[in-house]
């Protein structure tokens, strides 16, 4: 059974502050890894993918993974109330669906 | 980034009729699509996973003959909802990928409401 575990939250931060969103998985064949935002009856939008340790860069998102520790985050600097949303983590195989979390509410603060 | 656009977005259906749904890759072609659902406050469930010609693949515990799915060409896939019973009202979301890339893409979500 694939595994994606997420805080539910919700994540609460003032406006311009750093949000840190957390996920961690069981299955250590996961080779990518994706970052959702999804609005309030809307559908996913893709906010970055990663398949490598490290850190990646976006903008002002960060994706960090360390498949050693099976943790995968997600860093939004200078946060806005725009950014207010559920985040999904979401991870898969080579050509196989993505299996999500339940997803992080971050709610951003003016 | 890719388009995918799913219709209708929003439909309300008696019970024991059936609801289709279309999703459509418009700039590129979807070898693969996935079907999902999402209840309120829960995350996003895969239903299936088709293949452009092949018949496609359902997860344990949802019906094939219930939802139907079809892919027939590499820019369309369709899920019907056959005998729809209040049960099955939630929000259904298409994904479609090419063959080139990781990541999927999404359309606009359908709102199935089975009064």
């Amino acid at each position: 059974q694939k595994e994606v575990e997420q805080n539910s939250g919700p994540l609460s931060v003032p406006e311009g502050a750093i949000a840190s969103l957390n996920c961690t998985y069981s299955d250590r064949g996961s080779q990518s890894f994706f970052w959702y935002r999804q609005y309030s009856g809307k559908s996913p939008e893709l906010i970055m993918f990663i398949y490598s340790n490290g850190d990646k860069e976006d903008g002002r998102f960060t994706a960090q993974l360390n498949k050693a520790s099976q943790y995968v985050s997600l860093l939004i600097r200078d946060s806005q109330p725009s950014d207010s949303a559920t985040y999904l983590c979401a991870l898969n195989q080579a050509g196989t669906a993505l299996i999500f979390g339940k997803g992080t509410t971050l709610s951003v603060s003016s | 980034g890719a388009v995918v656009s799913q219709h209708p977005s929003r439909v309300i259906c008696k019970s024991g009729t059936s609801v289709k749904i279309e999703c459509r890759s418009l700039d590129f072609q979807a070898t693969t699509m996935f079907w999902y659902r999402q209840f309120p406050k829960q995350s996003l469930m895969l239903m299936a996973t088709s293949n452009e010609g092949s018949k496609a693949t359902y997860e344990q515990g949802v019906e094939k003959d219930k939802f139907l799915i079809n892919h027939a060409s590499l820019t369309l896939s369709t899920l019907t909802v056959t005998s729809a019973h209040p049960e099955d009202s939630s929000f259904y979301i298409c994904s479609a990928r090419d063959f080139l890339r990781t990541e999927a893409f999404f359309g606009q979500g359908t709102r199935l409401t089975v009064v």
